[in-house]
């Protein structure tokens, strides 16, 4: 499984883009990347997944560049509320995975 | 439709005794996944069960873990003599798995574990 890294912590404004970068330089031929989002006291929710190139859905834009060896999830405009840990996953969506988490982003916005 | 529910919310417990935790998904989802979350930290994979293949346990942290499925629903996770550092928050999530999808995961708001 391709491990991934990426920052333990960042921290934003309210109404800011936030740019958060996961490195996977392992990633296999099959691997997809997956975001996640976890508040506090509450199980992850799925942000967004991707391939290649660009995603973007009503919460958040995935930008993979052609070599896929790092992936950039990308908040617009956050709010108080995008306060979370935002987890990067790598892994084979053709089957089910053992899924591995890590510690991922924590994100604190101010306002 | 209902989402995937985990019951006890809270679990305190004396260290050596046994504890089991029940999962039920969301109808219709093949795949079933257990982990462990210590406080502060990320999540720790423990098993995984999709449909009538043999569960992927690698996981599990010892031979006091084990976790059982009964067909396509509910799983409990057991949890023998427990330990101190066995206290955390273990979430279930359950997925729908199959060809072009996206294998999102759904979470259960999880059981709050502390052995005392």
């Amino acid at each position: 499984l391709a491990k991934t890294t990426q920052p333990i912590s960042m921290d934003s404004y309210e109404g800011q883009e936030v740019n958060i970068t996961c490195s996977h330089n392992n990633i296999a031929t099959n691997d997809y990347i997956t975001w996640y989002q976890q508040f506090p006291s509450q199980g992850p929710r799925f942000i967004i997944q991707g391939y290649k190139t660009k995603v973007t859905n009503e919460v958040a834009s995935l930008f993979i560049p052609a070599d896929r060896k790092s992936s950039t999830l990308s908040l617009p405009r956050v709010s108080l509320s995008d306060t979370a840990v935002y987890y990067c996953l790598v892994g084979d969506r053709g089957g089910g995975f053992k899924t591995i988490f890590g510690a991922g982003t924590r994100l604190f916005v101010k306002a | 439709g209902a989402g995937v529910s985990q019951s006890p919310s809270n679990k305190v417990t004396e260290k050596g005794k046994d504890v089991e935790l029940r999962c039920d998904p969301i109808s219709g989802h093949t795949a079933l996944y257990w982990y462990r979350q210590r406080l502060g930290q990320g999540l720790e994979f423990l098993i995984y069960f999709q449909g009538n293949s043999a569960p992927d346990k690698s996981g599990l942290p010892s031979d006091r873990f084990s976790a059982e499925r009964t067909g396509e629903s509910v799983s409990t996770l057991t949890i023998q003599r427990t330990q101190q550092e066995d206290s955390a928050v273990y979430l279930c999530a359950s997925s729908l798995v199959g060809s072009g999808r996206s294998h999102e995961q759904y979470f259960g708001p999880g059981t709050r574990l502390t052995v005392t």
